[in-house]
């Protein structure tokens, strides 16, 4: 499958653990996006990369979130200190630089219990 | 502000009969228009965009500046376009937008 990855598909944590998952980009998209779907509701935009800059961030980001993306290939989003709020659906898409059309990964399922 | 609305949460229709799932949208400038599709257990993909004209699946959308809509059309609805439609929309490229807004979707049911 050589469309946008992202590790792992599910994680169940404990309300206060830090979680980090993986995004890997279709190759050569240089601008990467995070998502995040919650029940009932349409992906929201979180924040977005071209390249290796972070360039926009949602105010949906709070301080706790903090993404990377330090080759200008794969990202991570990082949560600290995870509340139940944080359970949601983490969607990573990626575009190439032509397009305004993004390409999106399975997503993360994350839990907070 | 961006905002996409879609009125419907659930579409069901007989398989044959015309689709038509709505969308409204709020944006000061020129937006462009997606339609985003979620088949079961399949990641979220893109039907078609407004500046494509072009029917994809036997759907179309036409972006209706006037009235700010952009509603996705079929005039025959089939078993396999049972899913979950999502409506979106992304500030023109020239003003440095490239976030989607998208609404809530409509899952849409086809009855066999």
């Amino acid at each position: 499958d050589t469309g946008v990855s992202q590790d792992p598909r599910h994680k169940i944590t404990k309300r206060g653990q830090n979680v980090t998952f993986r995004c890997d980009p279709i190759s050569e998209h240089n601008r990467l996006y995070w998502y995040r779907q919650t029940l009932g509701q349409g992906p929201e935009f979180l924040t977005y990369f071209q390249n290796e800059a972070q360039l926009e961030k949602s105010r949906l980001l709070s301080d706790r979130f903090s993404a990377e993306r330090p080759k200008g290939s794969f990202s991570t989003l990082e949560i600290q200190r995870t509340e139940q709020g944080d359970s949601a659906m983490y969607l990573c898409a990626s575009s190439p630089t032509s397009a305004t059309e993004a390409f999106f990964g399975q997503g993360t399922r994350l839990t907070v219990v | 502000a961006q905002r996409v609305t879609q009125p419907e949460k659930l579409l069901s229709v007989f398989k044959g009969a015309p689709v038509e799932l709505k969308c409204n949208y709020s944006y000061s400038g020129s937006p462009e228009l997606f339609w985003y599709v979620q088949y079961s257990r399949q990641r979220l993909q893109l039907l078609l965009r407004h500046i494509s004209r072009e029917s994809i699946k036997g759907f179309t959308a036409d972006l209706n500046k006037g009235e700010t809509s952009f509603h996705l059309k079929k005039p025959f609805a089939q078993e396999e376009d049972s899913a979950m439609y999502y409506c979106a929309l992304s500030g023109s490229i020239w003003a440095g937008s490239y976030q989607l807004t998208f609404g809530k979707g409509t899952k849409l049911s086809v009855i066999p």
